[in-house]
């Protein structure tokens, strides 16, 4: 009964593949995020659907795309994967009204050789 | 802009109290949530104020004062299993009505035994 759950947990991959993310919530929320941490931890926003609707979208490249096909699920497909994109993803949901308390997904440990 | 500033490590003995502090500095301030993440772990979510005063939660409790945009997590009877990062993040109405979350930098705790 996981709560926020991401496949794969960890993918390593070269520079210029495509690769996607998968999250996936059972909770009823109604607004899932997706996050990126990097080596020094610190945890940014990228992307947040509610209710299938972008509703932030921070300043992220646009080799990143989310897709949400549904309110319980939010996908994050990356192409011509960098260097730099090396990092931790979670995906997260959370009710419009309460984004105070968000439920984070166990993280998907991105390395870009 | 939005700003958070947090003390970046903290170190305290089994059975003591320890307070992290978080200064804010944001232009629509709705509440200040605070996050517990274990290494190699996601973020899981510990304490919300979004008015003055101080929320318990058995033995951490948080503190908030609006005018003087500091609060504080109090972690008491210390266990080594506390041994965390703690992260600060602020709700703000003026980026995009509250929906997303501005995280610190996080506080890494150790405790020793």
């Amino acid at each position: 009964d996981t709560a926020v759950s991401q496949t794969p947990k960890y993918l390593v991959t070269q520079m210029g593949n495509d690769k996607s993310i998968k999250c996936e919530q059972n909770l009823g929320h109604d607004t899932m995020y997706w996050y990126k941490q990097d080596s020094k931890k610190f945890l940014k926003i990228m992307f947040s659907y509610n209710n299938k609707e972008l509703i932030i979208n921070e300043t992220v490249p646009n080799r990143f795309s989310p897709k949400s096909p549904d309110k319980a699920h939010l996908n994050l497909h990356i192409n011509s994967l960098e260097l730099g994109d090396s990092a931790v993803y979670f995906c997260a949901s959370s009710q419009r009204t309460s984004g105070h308390t968000q439920y984070f997904g166990p993280g998907t440990r991105l390395t870009v050789l | 802009g939005q700003s958070l500033e947090q003390p970046s490590e903290v170190t305290a003995v089994e059975g003591a109290i320890v307070q992290i502090n978080c200064t804010y500095q944001t232009s629509g301030f709705y509440g200040l949530s605070w996050y517990q993440q274990h290494d190699g772990g996601a973020p899981t979510f510990l304490s919300y104020n979004a008015l003055d005063g101080l929320e318990e939660t058995g033995r951490f409790s948080s503190f908030l004062s609006r005018s003087d945009s500091y609060g504080y997590l109090l972690l008491q009877e210390l266990q080594m299993k506390d041994s965390a990062s703690y992260f600060c993040a602020v709700r703000d109405w003026s980026r995009n009505a509250g929906n997303m979350l501005t995280f610190g930098g996080g506080t890494r705790l150790m405790v020793k035994p």
